[in-house]
């Protein structure tokens, strides 16, 4: 039962342009949600979180929204640059510390 | 070190054998958490500790996994019996003083291969 689902295994955006990166959930007791970033051979690292009581958070280029009625969240990346080329995993919680992610969407910025 | 860091990074196996991984987090965090990534696959929660004790067990797959953390900083995983199907790369974070708002800082991972 995959609770956090990313359905687009891949994204192609070229640089400048912007990357939007979509997430939907099935639990409705889901109250805080992140973004996270991998490079191959590296841990994911943190990009970006919103709360449950928000709509929107932004920090730089990157902002999270969520839209609570839909059970979706999606991350916009603007500019999108080469180094931004990663997976991208969104992940949520219920409360505790115990993350539940989705299975990743792999975005490439070309030139 | 700055981060969080995992030993070995590459561990292969056979059917039937025993592995421990070794996790050390960052300095002074004091709630520690292991997930599994199979191939395809986002991050699958293990476990998570904070201090000594396990805070939340749910998320292993079975007997043959257990974690210890005996004073509170570095944690080794225990697998018994190992099977093919634990094959995956197996994760580490900590974070400071756990708790969901708190940034879980990950460590590169150590690859399990069981042949």
């Amino acid at each position: 039962d995959q609770q956090v689902k990313q359905n687009s295994p891949s994204l192609s955006v070229q640089e400048g342009r912007i990357s939007i990166l979509n997430c939907d959930y099935t639990n409705s007791m889901f109250d805080y949600f992140l973004w996270y970033k991998k490079y191959p051979a590296e841990g994911p690292t943190f990009l970006i979180s919103i709360s449950s009581i928000k709509d929107k958070n932004e920090d730089g280029r990157f902002t999270v929204f969520l839209n609570k009625s839909a059970k979706h969240l999606s991350l916009h990346i603007v500019p999108s640059q080469p180094g931004d080329s990663a997976v991208y995993f969104c992940a949520a919680s219920k409360g505790t510390d115990k993350l539940i992610f989705g299975t990743g969407t792999r975005l490439q910025v070309f030139p | 070190g700055a981060g969080v860091s995992q030993t070995p990074s590459n561990k292969v196996t056979e059917k039937g054998k025993y592995v421990e991984l070794r996790c050390d987090p960052i300095s002074g965090h004091t709630a520690l958490y292991w997930y599994r990534q199979s191939l395809g696959q986002g991050p699958e929660f293990l476990i998570y500790f904070q201090g000594t004790g396990a805070a939340d067990d749910s998320g292993l797959p079975n007997d043959r996994f257990f974690a210890v953390r005996p004073e509170g900083s570095v944690s080794t995983l225990k697998i018994q019996r190992t099977e093919r199907g634990d094959s995956a790369v197996y994760l580490c974070a900590s974070s400071l003083n756990g708790g969901r708002t708190d940034t879980q800082y990950f460590g590169p991972g150590t690859r399990l291969t069981v042949l």
